[in-house]
């Protein structure tokens, strides 16, 4: 059984849409994030939810909201897509404080 | 969040130790030393964690030094598999904001 589940895993889009991309985990975990990796590689963390409620919001574009319906759910909604926003989006969980987390496979998000 | 710093690529032979080193000279007393290692194309997979002692699981060891200024990750018999980058950071708790990267890019050769 997949731990962390991210769809899709490949988005291609244009400028100025809106997409999503979802991600669960059925490990039980009651905290989530997403990260962007860049094209030099760089992982960052962008959000952080903790039993439905953000904790961690980095300063990313507002254009960006996660949502998350539950906690074993954590969506990422991306509005009026713009090329920057080219790269991988991984989703990830953990219980609480606890040390270890445990990433999705990634969705390679292309802007053109 | 201390800065740590890393070679940015090793090589190792198969079935040798692997002795990746991180640097985090700035680190505080209440931060600890965490290792990931990520894949080509994978997400980042989490190898093992330390505060002051030495650790040591089933993928790895983790020697810190007394002054915790540096650390070293250790795989004991290295695979092709293990091929990776492989990324120290150091953070108080998961809700830290950190960044992973760069990392250092190991190779495992034949």
């Amino acid at each position: 059984d997949t731990a962390v589940s991210q769809t899709p895993k490949y988005l291609v889009t244009q400028m100025g849409n809106d997409k999503s991309i979802k991600c669960e985990q059925n490990l039980g975990h009651d905290t989530m994030y997403w990260y962007k990796q860049d094209s030099k590689k760089f992982l960052k963390i962008m959000f952080s939810y903790n039993n439905k409620e953000l904790i961690i919001n980095e300063t990313v574009p507002n254009r960006f909201s996660p949502k998350s319906p539950d906690k074993a759910h954590l969506n990422l909604h991306i509005n009026s897509l713009e090329l920057g926003d080219s790269a991988v989006y991984f989703c990830a969980s953990s219980q609480g404080d606890f040390y270890e987390q445990y990433f999705g496979p990634g969705t390679r998000l292309t802007v053109t | 969040d201390a800065k740590t710093t890393q070679p940015p690529s090793m090589d190792c032979a198969e079935g040798r130790a692997a002795n990746l080193p991180c640097n985090h000279s700035t680190i505080s007393g209440n931060e600890y030393v965490y290792w990931y290692r990520q894949i080509h194309s994978q997400g980042p997979q989490y190898i093992i964690h330390g505060l002051k002692n030495n650790e040591t699981n089933e993928m790895a060891s983790l020697i810190i030094t007394e002054d915790r200024k540096s650390s070293t990750l250790i795989l004991p018999h290295a695979t092709l598999r293990d091929t990776a980058v492989y990324y120290c950071i150091s953070r108080k708790t998961s809700y830290d904001k950190v960044i992973f990267g760069p990392g250092t890019s190991l190779s495992v050769i034949p």
